[in-house]
């Protein structure tokens, strides 16, 4: 079964710097889908980035970005230039491209404090 | 507005009890996932229906069950209730959820509180 750890159960960075969340996963599947998700103070999942296991190219949404090591099983999120509204929890999710289902299995989470 | 409704939006029950969460999905959606967010355990799949059928299932207690109704709304239901069932429940839709990477669109939950 596959597995996802966030071992940084809350980070803090200050208004305009950058910060990395780390996540890694296991799983013996070569082809799988990777995710990260927000979740802000009002309880919504937020999809914020995804990465497509054999695409080599890490993905970038605007100020978010990912460092996807497959090798190493491990795709953590960079946050530039940070904003107060970054602050929120943070999952990481996994997707296998088998078993007929979309289902996500996710992280603890890390919450993420913004300091101005 | 992810366009996913859940209701209610906050629950309060006694322990032993039974309840009902309820979940819209969105428009043309056909598949609905149940998911348990709790401090210790985080978010946890619990099952997923495709178009009234059950598609997937996860860490779903045998105390919990769900379904979803020919209008293609889903309903948690838990019974004899305890400390530890109290968190935040999330439903999400997809719109076949068949293993095609789709997205999934998630409710804003019912927090359920166990006294």
């Amino acid at each position: 079964a596959q597995t996802v750890t966030q071992s940084q159960p809350e980070m803090s960075v200050q208004e305009a710097e950058t910060v990395t969340l780390s996540c890694t996963y296991d799983t013996s599947e070569s082809d799988y889908y990777l995710f990260w998700y927000k979740q802000p103070p009002s309880r919504q999942m937020i999809l914020v980035i995804r990465q497509e296991a054999y695409k080599q190219q890490n993905a970038t949404e605007n100020r978010f970005s990912v460092n996807f090591q497959k090798a190493a099983k491990s795709f953590s999120l960079k946050i530039s230039d940070s904003q107060l509204g970054d602050a929120a929890m943070y999952f990481c999710a996994y997707r296998s491209p088998f078993g007929n289902t979309d289902k996500l299995i996710f992280g603890t989470g890390t919450r993420l404090q913004v300091f101005p | 507005d992810s366009g996913v409704t859940q209701t209610p939006k906050h629950l309060i029950t006694a322990t032993g009890q039974r309840v009902t969460l309820r979940c819209s999905p969105r428009s043309g959606d056909l598949s609905v996932y149940w998911y348990q967010q709790s401090l210790d355990q985080g978010l946890q799949f619990l099952i997923q229906y495709y178009n009234g059928e059950e598609r997937a299932k996860g860490n779903i207690l045998e105390r919990f069950s769900a379904q979803q109704f020919p209008d293609l709304h889903s309903e948690l239901n838990l019974s004899s209730l305890e400390l530890g069932d109290s968190a935040l429940y999330f439903c999400a839709s997809s719109v076949a959820g068949r293993g095609r990477n789709e997205k999934l669109f998630f409710g804003s939950g019912t927090q359920l509180s166990v006294l």
